[in-house]
């Protein structure tokens, strides 16, 4: 069936170079794309969305690139700080459906 | 602004009882209400959502069921908790896009 899911399970990174988290999506009806930061014990806090009319949507230290071709998502965290460290989550949302989750990536921060 | 707020954050249940738990935003009206369940290491599952007082969609069957007594409260309930029900639940709330989570209730069952 359609998933959406997360290239890996566990990505280490410097503190201060910039991160980068994917996601591979299947369903081409998927016409809106979103990105969660969940820590610990709490729940998952947007962090930044997409809809499928864009390539690039940037926020404040992070930028979405949505690649429809291939359906693939990625966000990428400049400068990494220990703050960052949590699990992200990507979604997509095709019409009036309702999201759908990946199993979550985490961002583990090296000093 | 708009905040929701869950609880309790965490319970621990015997097998056979029963189950409420609650979820109420603020700051909005005629939100969108969501229950996921979020199992260890795992994405979020939907198991219920809300357009309206009275309106609930199931997702998945279960042992659980939800209510939405008023605009903006959302209720999860089980009349006799199984082992399986276990996890994370989120209530969730939205109009149009995001959702917005709350902080969530860690189920344990005995």
């Amino acid at each position: 069936g359609e998933s959406v899911g997360l290239h890996l399970p566990t990505l280490s990174v410097q503190e201060g170079d910039n991160s980068i988290i994917n996601c591979a999506y299947s369903n081409s009806a998927s016409d809106y794309f979103i990105w969660y930061k969940q820590e610990s014990g709490k729940g998952p806090q947007f962090i930044i969305d997409i809809r499928s009319n864009m390539d690039k949507r940037q926020g404040q230290r992070v930028t979405v690139l949505l690649n429809k071709t291939v359906k693939h998502l990625s966000l990428q965290i400049a400068a990494t700080q220990p703050g960052d460290s949590a699990v992200y989550f990507c979604a997509e949302k095709a019409g009036a459906d309702g999201l759908t989750f990946g199993k979550g990536t985490h961002l583990i921060i090296q000093p | 602004s708009q905040t929701i707020h869950q609880w309790p954050a965490t319970l621990v249940q015997p097998v056979g009882s029963p189950l409420s738990l609650e979820c109420t935003v603020e700051g909005t009206s005629n939100p969108n209400l969501y229950w996921y369940r979020q199992a260890a290491g795992r994405g979020l599952q939907l198991l219920f959502y809300s357009v309206g007082i009275g309106q609930i969609s199931s997702e998945v069957p279960q042992n659980l069921s939800a209510s939405r007594p008023q605009d903006r409260q959302f209720i999860l309930s089980s009349k006799k908790l199984l082992l399986s029900d276990s996890g994370f639940y989120l209530c969730a709330w939205s109009s149009g896009q995001p959702q917005h989570f709350g902080d969530g209730t860690r189920l344990s069952i005995l």
